[in-house]
């Protein structure tokens, strides 16, 4: 079947410092990857949308420099928080399917970040 | 900019009753709906999707969309512990989805 693996489960990092987090797409192409944020009230918001061989195209409120993504081939891609201050606490979770409408986004357990 | 509101916020039904929650989207050209389920400390997960006015059932899971009134619900029949979770509709564009605002559901045994 088709799994989606996210790692770090959890992470902790101090204020004005940076974390990368990973997803890997098994079973499946993962030709479009989405990233969103989940907030503590459960709400999500969507950071960007990367499909491969395509630009990737970053939401209003998110940019290239504070949330840098790599989607090189068709099962891997990854996120970077940098600069993480406490408004970027939150669940970071990677979605991802094969191609666009109609198919199903398969996501990981998602990267919980903390900010000290 | 697409708005999803999903009510209620949260739900309580007895073990074995019927739940139903909604879900209103604002954006007429919506053309793909789905309803997603997220237990604590995992992600969100895909239950079922619509595209097609009217209902559609998988097992205990009845969707029904009606674009013209902007609305789609999902009722659970003989709600178990189990789906004691938090449930999503997400409006998908072709490109991206949309998630609405959730609903909490706590089935009590």
């Amino acid at each position: 079947g088709a799994l989606v693996y996210q790692y770090p489960r959890r992470t902790i990092c101090k204020s004005g410092t940076s974390m990368r987090m990973e997803c890997q797409a098994v079973g499946f192409q993962a030709t479009s990857v989405a990233w969103y944020r989940q907030s503590p009230q459960k709400t999500f918001e969507l950071i960007a949308l990367s499909t491969v061989n395509s630009a990737i195209k970053y939401e209003q409120n998110f940019t290239q420099e504070k949330f840098p993504i790599s989607h090189p081939n068709l099962s891997f891609s990854s996120m970077t928080v940098l600069n993480a201050y406490l408004e970027d606490r939150g669940l970071y979770l990677c979605g991802a399917r094969e191609t666009g409408g109609a198919e199903t986004l398969y996501f990981g357990s998602g990267t919980r970040l903390t900010v000290l | 900019q697409q708005k999803v509101q999903q009510s209620p916020e949260s739900l309580i039904v007895p073990e074995g009753g019927m739940a139903s929650l909604n879900c209103t989207f604002s954006d007429r050209n919506s053309q793909y709906f789905w309803w997603y389920r997220q237990h604590s400390g995992e992600g969100p997960k895909a239950l079922m999707s619509i595209f097609s006015n009217g209902d559609k059932k998988e097992g205990r899971f009845t969707a029904h969309l009606n674009k013209a009134s902007l609305h789609v619900s999902l009722h659970i029949k003989d709600s178990q512990p189990s789906d004691s979770a938090l449930y999503f509709c997400a409006v998908d564009m072709g490109y991206k989805l949309t998630f609405g605002t959730g609903t909490s559901l706590l089935v009590d045994p």
